[in-house]
């Protein structure tokens, strides 16, 4: 398997501008998640999805940001209008299912900044 | 809530032992990892322990949990420069999916 993938990987845009952020769980995965890495904030847990529902999103920052899985291949999240506070490293993850340890797959993530 | 502190920086010679030391609030916490990000990638699991366990030993890893004063470290014996990158500690409840990470340790390993 190729491992969770993104895209893009990096993506420069500009205030008020429409960004969507893609991302491809492993095949068989079941739990998805979004999360945002800044110097300050560290790894902040957006929101995740169990079987394409979303079961938690108190992360995500407002209403700017929105957040999509319309099958357990795909999903999408995405900010409208992005901000310069915005900028951040975007990291998708899934997790087998299952009980145990549910080591999370982290994608390569995404670099965004908006001028 | 759940809340999981770490230092943020660590320096340590090429062939020495690093430790690197986090706190978590939960004490429903069932399992207990330590993730590494190597710069420019996403993070990878390194190992975990089961919150029934005070010991976890991996080659040149060793994982010591006190689960009295909720408090995991991370001994990294013979430190190489390979081992330079940013360690999370991190905590999940038996059952839960979602997982609470650190702010993570930046390892820097002087030749």
């Amino acid at each position: 398997d190729a491992g969770v993938i993104q895209s893009p990987r990096h993506e420069v845009t500009e205030m008020g501008q429409e960004v969507t952020l893609r991302c491809k769980p492993i095949s068989g995965h079941n739990s998805l998640f979004w999360y945002r890495q800044t110097m300050m904030r560290g790894l902040e847990l957006l929101i995740y999805f169990n079987n394409n529902v979303p079961i938690d999103d108190s992360g995500m920052p407002e209403d700017r940001f929105s957040a999509k899985m319309p099958n357990a291949s795909f999903s999408t999240l995405k900010i409208q209008p992005s901000e310069p506070r915005d900028s951040a490293v975007y990291f998708c993850a899934s997790i087998f299912p299952g009980p145990g340890n549910n080591e999370q797959f982290f994608g390569p993530g995404t670099r965004l900044t908006v001028l | 809530g759940e809340d999981v502190e770490q230092s943020l920086f660590l320096s340590v010679r090429e062939g020495d032992s690093s430790v690197i030391n986090c706190t978590y609030t939960d004490s429903s916490s069932t399992y207990l990892y330590w993730y590494k990000q190597e710069p420019g990638a996403g993070l990878q699991l390194l190992t975990y322990i089961f919150s029934n366990m005070d010991m976890k030993q991996d080659q040149r890893l060793t994982v010591l949990l006190n689960k009295k004063d909720k408090h995991l470290s991370l001994r990294i014996a013979d430190t190489q420069t390979g081992d330079s990158a940013i360690y999370f500690c991190a905590e999940k409840r038996g059952g839960y999916q979602k997982v609470t990470f650190g702010i993570g340790t930046k390892l820097q390993v002087i030749p």
